[in-house]
């Protein structure tokens, strides 16, 4: 099983969707979490950080659940400037990344 | 710009050339990584730094790989002898500790 995995989509929606990412996480890769957002042929960029209290970033909320070893980005009133690929990232020492989820967002 | 820098931001070499990437974090940051991404796949890890000790290699970073991180500050991934499947993006990121990361732009290596 992989350390951190996810849902590689693609998601395509309409703008002004409403769009969830879900990730599931090992043992192994369980210290910090974050998301990453990457555009084609670009280096990742941080999103934000997930917690278990959840956090909210504008349009972005991201969700940690330790018991169910689940984590969550959900995007609301997508812009198409959301289009991207999401990565779920754990953390032992090194970043562990999911496979990435690709998003693409019409009008 | 304080950000993270990678050199340089492409290269291409011929196969069995030796080649040597340099990243330079956020000075703040202590840990340093390096991962390797394709087109079409999520980064793949390589190696990190704490400080000047290198903490963790992966088993895919063979011995033709090697990087360093001499003082805590920048460090440099090598290669030698490259091989085409060597071909790919390779990233730097620093970070404080267990904080975020932030990635440099990366180096685009070529092998023909």
């Amino acid at each position: 099983r992989k350390e951190v995995e996810q849902d590689p989509g693609p998601f395509n929606v309409p703008e002004g969707a409403t769009v969830a990412f879900n990730c599931t996480y090992s043992n192994s890769a369980s210290q910090s979490f974050f998301w990453y957002r990457q555009d084609c042929r670009k280096e990742p960029k941080l999103l934000m950080s997930v917690y278990s209290s959840g956090n909210e970033d504008g349009r972005f909320t991201a969700q940690l659940n330790r018991a169910s070893q689940y984590i969550s980005l959900l995007i609301r009133d997508s812009k198409l400037s959301d289009s991207a690929t999401y990565l779920c990232v754990g953390t032992r020492g090194k970043l562990i990344f999911g496979q990435g989820t690709e998003l693409s967002v019409k009008p | 710009d304080t950000g993270v820098s990678q050199n340089p931001r492409h290269k291409i070499t011929k196969r069995g050339q030796n080649v040597t990437f340099r990243c330079d974090p956020i000075s703040e940051h202590n840990r340093l990584y390096w991962y390797r991404q394709t087109l079409g796949q999520g980064p793949e890890f390589l190696t990190y730094f704490q400080n000047e000790a290198q903490l963790e290699k992966s088993r895919l970073l063979s011995d033709r790989f090697s990087a360093e991180r001499p003082k805590g500050s920048f460090s440099t991934l090598e290669i030698q002898r490259t091989e085409q499947g060597d071909s790919a993006m390779y990233l730097c990121a620093s970070s404080l500790d267990d904080t975020g990361a932030f990635f440099g732009q990366g180096t685009r290596l070529t092998v023909v």
